[in-house]
């Protein structure tokens, strides 16, 4: 079956540090990848994403690979800032379209 | 604005009264889901619908049901709620599932929900 998984939470890290949130997936197929971020009180909302091997999607100076032979899409981000602080979420989309697969969140607090 | 409402944003109720969670989108969305957020489990999709009259049961199904009488609304009903069904309720909606590369998911803000 499809499923992801994130590393696990809370991260910490000090204003322009480099950002890494590591994802990995298992599915059928090629599915769609996703990273969703969720402010405090907020719904999620669409960061970034890639359809096949070796796209990089990329947004706010956020960036992920989808790379099929490790089965990953890591996030990244090269100097977080304080507004970064949120939660991330990893998903994918199933071959048929219809059903969504999220990670459990990684929590970022970046601190000034 | 574009935007997935969702209400009530909290509810308490009891074990066995039935409660109605709405969801509305003014964006002309074919699909609409609803996931619930736990804890350690990250998002689990309850249902989903493709378009009006078309629905079909996620991951975790059990306990809920829906209905899309309209393009708009998708409700998400609990006729007997359990405690076990005390979490964090998101809709979403996108243009179309299958387009989702040009088309990603809109969340409302949520209802959290509690069941004693």
């Amino acid at each position: 079956g499809n499923s992801v998984t994130q590393m696990e939470g809370p991260v910490t890290l000090s204003e322009e540090a480099f950002l890494t949130i590591n994802c990995t997936y298992t599915a059928t197929g090629y599915p769609s990848l996703f990273w969703y971020v969720q402010y405090p009180g907020e719904g999620l909302q669409l960061l970034l994403k890639a359809t096949k091997a070796d796209d990089k999607g990329s947004n706010k100076g956020f960036e992920a690979t989808y790379r099929k032979e490790t089965t990953s899409f890591h996030l990244e981000k090269g100097s977080v800032q304080v507004s970064d602080s949120a939660v991330y979420f990893c998903a994918l989309q199933g071959n048929t379209g219809n059903q969504f697969y999220f990670g459990t969140g990684t929590s970022l607090t970046v601190i000034p | 604005e574009a935007q997935v409402t969702q209400n009530p944003r909290y509810l308490i109720t009891v074990t066995g009264k039935k409660l109605t969670v709405t969801c509305s989108q003014n964006m002309n969305h074919e699909y609409m889901s609803w996931y619930r957020q736990d804890p350690g489990l990250g998002l689990r999709q309850i249902y989903y619908s493709m378009n009006v009259e078309v629905t079909d049961k996620g991951d975790v199904p059990e306990g809920y049901k829906v209905s899309r009488k309209e393009k708009r609304n998708f409700p998400l009903i609990l006729e007997s709620p359990s405690p076990n069904q005390t979490s964090l309720y998101f809709c979403a909606s996108s243009l179309r599932a299958v387009d989702s590369y040009n088309s990603p998911l809109h969340f409302g803000n949520g209802t959290r929900l509690t069941v004693t």
